[in-house]
């Protein structure tokens, strides 16, 4: 069956620390990977997605993400946070060519001061 | 250029009403995708539409409807409300081809059933 876990359901990071969230898939072909980033009471803001070829891709706000085909991860990493990256992060997948999205149960940020 | 409007923003509704979803997507996307959102099921597909045609749906009972007009806006209409229905209902605008299928989404509309 078709999945995506987030291992991390809460993580505290301080400001200037760098971040790593974590995400594995299950996926029977390489799917397409997506991060997606949530702020309290609003809709998802897509911050980078992997269709193929140079498998660190970067995205808005400084996050990047690297594909790693035999770990079938897809890790969203900054080496900076800033208190405003404090939200509720979703990794994604989907089959290539579609836009039936698999969604992670998601990870929550929080940046101390 | 415009994002993705959901409209109402915030709606409250009696169990076993129906109600309405309006999403205007993204000038010149033409799919439209509709996600569930609860805290103890997550984000989850319910289905999408192409060209006023429904392209894939997922996993949700026929209470759960949708449809697209020829300015590729939608609606999504539930049926005979149950107190599970409240939830974050998320709408994604996207230009619907198959080689770029990254999703915009709204806002959302806040549906709370008494």
């Amino acid at each position: 069956a078709q999945s995506v876990t987030q291992p991390d359901i809460h993580i505290t990071v301080s400001e200037g620390a760098s971040l790593e969230l974590r995400c594995n898939y299950s996926y029977g072909a390489t799917p397409y990977l997506f991060w997606y980033v949530q702020s309290p009471g609003q809709g998802l803001q897509l911050l980078l997605k992997y269709f193929s070829g140079d498998t660190l891709v970067q995205g808005i706000k400084g996050f990047e993400a690297e594909f790693k085909r035999s770990q079938s991860s897809f890790n969203l990493r900054k080496p900076s946070v800033h208190w405003s990256d404090a939200a509720e992060y979703f990794c994604a997948v989907a089959a290539a060519g579609t836009y039936k999205y698999i969604f992670g149960t998601g990870t929550r940020l929080k940046v101390l001061a | 250029k415009a994002g993705v409007t959901q409209t109402p923003r915030y709606l409250i509704k009696t169990r076993g009403q129906q109600v309405t979803l309006s999403c205007s997507p993204i000038s010149g996307h033409r799919s439209v995708s509709w996600y569930q959102q609860t805290p103890g099921q997550g984000l989850q597909f319910l289905f999408e539409y192409f060209s006023e045609t429904q392209r894939n749906k997922g996993n949700f009972p026929g209470r759960f409807s949708g449809r697209q007009f020829s300015n590729s806006r939608s609606e999504m209409n539930v049926s005979t409300l149950e107190l599970g229905d409240s939830a974050l209902y998320l709408c994604a605008s996207s230009l619907g081809n198959r080689r770029n299928t990254e999703a915009f989404f709204g806002q959302g509309t806040r549906l709370t059933v008494v």
